[in-house]
């Protein structure tokens, strides 16, 4: 049971590069989120999907897009990075229901020139 | 969801208990207070949850004053590996999966 984890763990792109996250889960579990984390700060909502198929905006959605194809898999593009897109991305997963327990990956490096 | 307030930092010597404090006190009926820790360079860790009742798992005890206005994360033998951000959240039943994480408590143990 590997829970939830990132691909690739560093990236280096250049400014107007694409790019693609990838996010695995093998709990079943009917939500998944992104996340980003700028030094110093909280994490805060990128995009997250409550089921196979749909996807929702969350807190800083501009400049990303997602997708939900797989319940077991969430991707986050970003089609042309900018340098503000420099953070640390986390993934996470959670049950569906009233109680809001996520369970994060590892985390995703990525640096914007 | 209401807004939570945390000291910056604390330190606590290992094998001690660890008491963090977090405010609450615009907080409504039908939210629930949770908080998570994050350790250097890693992904946020669940810990605990309550609504009203005080509560305790393998990791840490929540006590929740009686009007709900603030609550403390107690670590009951704090040892290095505890050493990590920790954050409080309050969340309303009815926005699940937002998460509003704030600057939270950076916790360093000593030995």
């Amino acid at each position: 049971n590997a829970g939830v984890t990132q691909t690739p763990k560093f990236r280096v792109l250049k400014t107007g590069q694409s790019m693609t996250l990838l996010c695995a889960q093998d709990m079943n579990h009917e939500y998944m989120y992104w996340y980003r984390q700028d030094p110093g700060m909280g994490l805060r909502l990128i995009h997250y999907s409550v089921g196979e198929g749909t996807t929702a905006k969350g807190e800083v959605p501009d400049g990303y897009n997602v997708s939900r194809l797989k319940k077991q898999n969430f991707l986050l593009g970003l089609e042309s990075a900018a340098p503000s897109q420099t953070s640390v991305y986390f993934c996470a997963s959670g049950l569906a229901g009233v109680v809001d327990t996520q369970y994060f990956g590892p985390g995703t490096r990525l640096t914007v020139l | 969801d209401a807004k939570t307030t945390q000291p910056t930092s604390m330190d606590c010597a290992e094998g001690r208990a660890a008491n963090l404090p977090c405010n609450h006190s615009t907080i409504s009926g039908n939210e629930y207070v949770y908080w998570y820790r994050q350790i250097h360079s890693q992904g946020p860790q669940y810990i605990i949850h309550g609504l009203k009742n005080n509560e305790t798992n393998e990791m840490a005890s929540l006590i929740i004053t009686e009007d709900r206005k603030s609550s403390t994360l107690i670590l009951p033998h704090a040892t290095l590996r505890d050493t990590a951000v920790y954050y409080c959240i309050v969340r309303s039943t009815d926005s699940w999966g937002k998460l509003q994480f704030g600057a939270g408590t950076q916790v360093v143990v000593t030995p």
